[in-house]
């Protein structure tokens, strides 16, 4: 079955301040996707990034970056900089291919609060 | 109306009632899902449509009746629900029937938070 663990449940920061996020993921699939999305007050998931299991690249969006390490079956999040707009529960996600839809496990999320 | 939609935000009901949350999405998608998220637990997934057909049910009691007429929308029927079922109900689409299905993002709507008495 698969599984994915976000250790952290709840993190403070202050603004300006760098913070990373984890992701540790278990499957025995061999093609398989990782996903980001943040979840604010409001309560929509907003897709943040999606990385397949043969893309080891890190990426990096304006203040986001996220490393992908398959030795270790993790998939961080940092966010360089942090803003008091980066707020929000954030979920680690893993996919199955179910052959006709997309099944993502998510983790417990990790809820950052950033402060002035 | 843009991404997915779903109706109403807020719902309160009592154990004997009957009720219905609506979804609807603007993005061509034909996947569609269901998920329950309540305090300190990870998403959990109810159901999955694809091409309006169930392709999967991860036995979720009988007091929630999915339905999805179309491609655009899907409904969860309610009766007899018990306290425990508050929570916060999101849908989800996405683009599936591919050969790479499970590479495409899902979107969610904002959910309707549903409380029980």
């Amino acid at each position: 079955a698969q599984k994915v663990t976000q250790a952290q449940t709840e993190i403070s920061v202050v603004e300006k301040e760098d913070v990373t996020l984890d992701c540790v993921y278990e499957t025995r699939d061999t093609t398989y996707y990782l996903f980001w999305y943040k979840q604010p007050p409001s309560g929509e998931l907003v897709f943040l990034i999606r990385r397949n299991s043969f893309d080891e690249q890190n990426e990096i969006s304006g203040r986001y970056s996220w490393n992908f390490q398959k030795s270790t079956s993790s998939f961080n999040f940092t966010i360089t900089a942090s803003q008091v707009v980066d707020s929000a529960v954030y979920f680690c996600a893993l996919s199955e291919n179910t052959g006709t839809a997309s099944k993502l496990t998510f983790g417990t999320g990790t809820r950052l609060q950033v402060t002035l | 109306e843009t991404g997915v939609t779903q109706t109403p935000r807020h719902l309160v009901m009592g154990m004997t009632n009957k009720k219905s949350l609506k979804c609807e999405q603007h993005l061509g998608h034909n996947a569609m899902y269901w998920y329950k998220q309540s305090a300190k637990k990870p998403l959990e997934l109810m159901f999955v449509y694809s091409l309006e057909e169930r392709v999967e049910n991860n036995s979720v009691p009988s007091r929630f009746s999915p339905e999805c007429p179309n491609s655009s929308h899907l409904f969860l029927h309610l009766h007899t629900l018990q306290p425990e079922d508050s929570a916060l109900y999101l849908c989800a689409s996405s683009q599936g029937y591919s050969s790479v299905v499970s590479y495409n993002e899902q979107f969610f709507g904002p959910g309707t938070r549903l409380t029980v008495l």
